[in-house]
C-alpha cells in the first residue's frame, strides 16, 4: 500500500481569505499526482492532474504545484468563497504497470469557508 | 458524453437481504473501480478491472461481497446477506489506463442502508 498524507484533517477560513493545503507522497515509482474536490453528498470531482516535476496548473482561484523529487503538492486557494467549502483529496499514480491506473488516495483536508 | 452511472442512488434493504449495485462506465473507459465511503476509513478501494478483468481484490471486505464485469460497458457490486456495517455509500469510476494521468471520473454513488 502506498501512503498519500494530507495535512491540515480540516480548515476553518473566513471568506476571503487564502489558503494553502499539503499532499506528500512516495517520491519513487511516480506517474502522476490529482486533486479533487469533494462536496457533501456529491462524488469526488476532478480538479487537477499533474506528471511532471515542476507542473504548476490553475483553474480560477485554485491552483496547485508539484514536486516529485522530494513527494510533495500543494494545493492553493485565492480569496476562499463559501462555494469552495469540500473536501480535497489527492491521490498518487504510481508507474508500475502491475497497478494498472489506481488510485492512492489521501484522507483529504476538509476546508469550511464562513461567509 | 454520459458520465458514469449508478443505480440505484439510494438503497434502504434489511439485514440479511442480496443488495446488487450496478454500474455503467464511461464508454471507452477500460478501467473501472468500485470505492466505498465510511466515516471511520474513508473513500477505500474495494475492487478494480482492467478490460473486464478483476485486477486487485483486495479490499474487499469479506466473502459476503462479490463483484462482475461481464462487458465493457456493465459492472455489478453484489452483498450477500447484507449486514447494518455494510451501509455507506458505494462509488463507481472510471478511466483509460493509457490517457495521460489516468484520471479516474467517479459516478454520484449509491447510498445504501442496512436495517
Amino acid at each position: 500500500i502506498l501512503n498519500v498524507e494530507q495535512s491540515p484533517q480540516s480548515l476553518h477560513v473566513q471568506e476571503g481569505d487564502s489558503t494553502n493545503f499539503t499532499c506528500s507522497f512516495p517520491s519513487s515509482n511516480f506517474y502522476a499526482l490529482h486533486w479533487y474536490r469533494w462536496e457533501t453528498a456529491k462524488s469526488p470531482e476532478a480538479l487537477f492532474v499533474m506528471t511532471l516535476n515542476g507542473d504548476e496548473k490553475k483553474k480560477g482561484r485554485i491552483s496547485a504545484t508539484l514536486n516529485t523529487k522530494e513527494g510533495y503538492s500543494y494545493l492553493y486557494i485565492k480569496g476562499s468563497q463559501p462555494e469552495d467549502s469540500a473536501t480535497y483529496l489527492c491521490a498518487f499514480t504510481s508507474d508500475r504497470g502491475s497497478t494498472l491506473g489506481r488510485l492512492y488516495f489521501g484522507r483529504g483536508t476538509q476546508l469550511t469557508v464562513w461567509p | 458524453d454520459a458520465g458514469v452511472i449508478q443505480s440505484p442512488r439510494h438503497e434502504v434493504t434489511e439485514m440479511g437481504q442480496e443488495v446488487t449495485l450496478r454500474c455503467k462506465p464511461i464508454s471507452g473507459h477500460n478501467s473501472l473501480f468500485w470505492y466505498r465511503q465510511t466515516m471511520m476509513r474513508g473513500l477505500e478501494l474495494l475492487i478494480y478491472f482492467n478490460n473486464n478483468v478483476p485486477i486487485d481484490d483486495s479490499g474487499m471486505p469479506e466473502d459476503r461481497f462479490s463483484a462482475k464485469m461481464p462487458n465493457a460497458s456493465f459492472s455489478t457490486l453484489k452483498i450477500q446477506p447484507s449486514e447494518p456495517r455494510d451501509s455507506a455509500v458505494y462509488f463507481c469510476a472510471s478511466t483509460k489506463t493509457w490517457r495521460e494521468g489516468r484520471t479516474q471520473y467517479f459516478g454520484p454513488g449509491t447510498r445504501l442502508l442496512v436495517l
